[in-house]
């Protein structure tokens, strides 16, 4: 257990739907990111907070949005939801800022989009 | 880009032997590597930092080693066990982004 939260672990949605998906740092993590895994794709980086604030952007698509807030959950908002965004959607944090400080994933919420 | 490459194809071997796996990445010369086991339908766990200084790093059976002028990263794990199975991704990050390779799936055979 990597002391990483998120939730739900699985979500059925339809076409044209919004979704938030929903991670819970490690305690004392300061640093959130999300990733996007897909069979053809891999494990892409989407974003990264830092206590509050955006640190750093990967390809993460304009339909979808994060945040996170001041008791350092975080929470990535999908919106106009496609088919091709069915995926594995992973959340890690780690202690500092910098982007290669080793990370701690949760266990990811599956997402399905019919 | 960044791009990372893995071995694309499995990698199976027998109990007790030294399964070695690769990295190669272009278009960077980042200053840290890392190592990552992915079981499946689960988060990623980490493994190994090794930094643009260091040769080699060793972690119990786990060594990677890092050539900044060949751009690529090796991965051993010794004395290998069925419970060793998994994927296992190299990933590097620029100070903007951070990108892990597709992974190798190795397959450790009693």
């Amino acid at each position: 257990d990597s002391g990483v939260t998120q939730t739900p672990k699985h979500l059925i949605t339809a076409t044209g739907q919004r979704v938030t998906l929903r991670c819970s740092p490690r305690s004392g993590d300061l640093s959130v990111y999300w990733y996007q895994q897909s069979l053809d794709q891999g494990l892409q980086f989407l974003i990264q907070y830092y206590n509050g604030e955006e640190r750093a952007k990967g390809n993460i698509l304009e339909r979808f949005s994060a945040q996170q807030f001041p008791d350092l959950h975080s929470e990535l908002n999908l919106s106009s939801l496609e088919l091709g965004d069915s995926a594995l959607y992973f959340c890690a944090s780690s202690v500092g800022s910098v982007i290669h400080n080793e990370q701690f994933f949760g266990p990811g919420t599956r997402l399905t989009v019919l | 880009s960044q791009k990372i490459e893995q071995n694309s194809e499995a990698l199976n071997i027998q109990e007790g032997k030294t399964a070695t796996l690769t990295c190669n990445y272009t278009n960077y010369s980042p200053a840290y590597l890392q190592w990552y086991r992915q079981d499946p339908g689960r988060g990623p766990v980490f493994l190994l930092l090794i930094r643009e200084n260091e040769k080699e790093k060793r972690k119990e059976r786990l060594k990677v080693t890092f050539d900044t002028t060949l751009k690529q990263s090796l991965f051993h794990i010794t004395a290998s066990q069925p419970a060793d199975s998994a994927t296992y991704l190299c990933a590097l990050g620029d100070g903007n982004q951070f990108y892990f390779g597709t992974g190798t799936s190795l397959t450790v055979i009693p």
